[in-house]
């Protein structure tokens, strides 16, 4: 099952905060968060374990709730540098990821 | 240099016309996978493979083929392409599967389309 994730796009300005929710209907052993950039390929980013475990990455941080199959990503004092498509993909324990539709992210200075 | 290779990185073809998508590897990555990124609808697995000769259906599956013959190697193979294949595919390797939470490494994308 496809997670949900929103909003679908956001529009920030540089310095501005922004929160990128992912959803699931499935239980969740891990989520796994990728940007891609325009043009490229998807980057790694994090992966948030059970337990609620918060794992950071620059300004960038993020949370699982492992009971409400949740997943939000954190961008504090946006950078421009932090404009793309956000992917949260998790593992519903079969041996892949499923990703979500992605949030495009754009910051103007 | 670490990396994940695709060829072509472009390719423009008919609707029946055999093709084949290799991807490479240089990072003795077991887990390799192929997805295909549609716009609103994100990156979906086409297949996947946890080492050699051991491969597996994602969730969009129909009207493709792989095979894992070395450790390195991935390629995707549209027997009869259709229209409903063009789209950006990416390959990606990982050291294991996601659910030993490792990070994937995904090929630089090669564009499809099919007249």
């Amino acid at each position: 099952q496809q997670p949900v994730q929103s909003p679908q796009a956001v529009i920030l300005r540089e310095g501005e905060d922004a929160v990128i929710n992912c959803s699931s209907s499935k239980a969740l052993y891990s989520v796994h968060w990728y940007r891609q950039k325009h043009g490229e390929a998807p980057v790694f980013l994090m992966i948030l374990l059970k337990g609620g475990e918060q794992k950071g990455h620059e300004k960038i941080s993020a949370s699982f709730n492992e009971k409400k199959q949740q997943s939000s990503l954190y961008l504090t004092a946006s950078q421009l540098s932090y404009s793309g498509t956000y992917f949260c993909g998790t593992d519903q324990g079969a041996q892949k990821l499923v990703f979500g539709q992605g949030t495009r992210l754009t910051i103007n200075p | 240099e670490a990396q994940v290779t695709q060829n072509p990185r472009y390719l423009i073809t008919v609707t029946g016309k055999k093709l084949t998508v290799t991807c490479s590897q240089n990072m003795n990555h077991e887990y390799m996978s192929w997805y295909r990124q549609d716009p609103g609808l994100g990156l979906r697995q086409i297949y996947y493979s946890m080492n050699v000769e051991v491969t597996d259906k994602g969730d969009v599956p129909e009207g493709y083929k792989v095979s894992r013959k070395e450790k390195r190697n991935f390629p995707l193979i549209l027997e009869s392409p259709s229209p409903n294949q063009t789209s950006l595919y990416f390959c990606a390797s990982s050291v294991r599967s996601p659910q030993s939470n490792n990070e994937q490494f995904f090929g630089p994308g090669t564009r499809l389309t099919v007249l």
